[in-house]
């Protein structure tokens, strides 16, 4: 069975960095479409990233919202990858969701504030 | 940029039949998936592939699809259908676009 494990949320400061891991046990991330998704308290899904498969570039693609500040990357030898984000604002206080394929994990919240 | 549209709530007695439509100009084109989603909660998968169906989730949920709209149907609806309903597809770039959200109401 196909599991994603994301780490653990926190507390940044605006204009302040955080990383958010996503685990993935059951499947080979060579082989997989990686997505990250965020929903604000009360809100809707919000796509804001994927990194393509090896054998379809391996690019990434971004949100107009987060471009230019947010990363991904992927680590196949170890089945993770990774969103990195700089430049925090408080709007992007949300529970961010890793997605492969059409499984989710499990959520991690992060807050923006000062 | 593309977009899914999706009613903002529906309502419906136990017993009846919800149904929740989704809209987008490239649905006949691209498969639609559609996850559920409890508060507190990831979402969780219910329909993929326009109208297939995972194997834990109840035959009484079901997807069609005509021209540009998908739709769910969840008959005899229940208490515990009580939820967030996202139908999500991709653009012709392959990115990921989801709906709005349709909340449903077991009254």
């Amino acid at each position: 069975e196909v599991q994603l494990v994301q780490s653990g949320g926190g507390l940044v400061r605006p204009g302040g960095s955080f990383t958010i891991t996503c685990e993935v046990s059951g499947m080979s991330l060579s082989d997989a479409r990686m997505n990250w998704v965020r929903q604000a308290s009360g809100k809707g899904l919000q796509w804001i990233g994927r990194i393509k498969r090896p054998v379809d570039g391996g690019t990434t693609d971004y949100a107009a919202s987060v471009r230019g500040r947010f990363t991904i990357f992927r680590d196949d030898s170890k089945n993770t990858f990774d969103l990195h984000m700089n430049s925090l604002k408080t709007e992007d206080t949300a529970v961010y969701y890793c997605l492969v394929g059409a499984k989710w994990g499990q959520g991690t919240l992060v807050t923006v504030s000062s | 940029s593309y977009e899914l549209t999706q009613p903002p709530s529906v309502s419906v007695s136990p017993g009846q039949t919800a149904t929740i439509t989704c809209s987008g100009d490239a649905l006949p084109k691209q498969y639609a998936f559609w996850y559920q989603q409890k508060p507190g909660q990831a979402p969780v998968l219910i329909i993929y592939q326009d109208t297939e169906r995972p194997p834990n989730i109840p035959a009484r949920i079901s997807g069609s699809t005509s021209g540009t709209t998908v739709t769910l149907t969840i008959s005899g609806v229940q208490a515990e259908d009580e939820a967030d309903y996202y139908c999500q597809s991709t653009d012709t770039d392959g990115i990921v676009v989801f709906g709005g959200g349709t909340k449903l109401t077991v009254l």
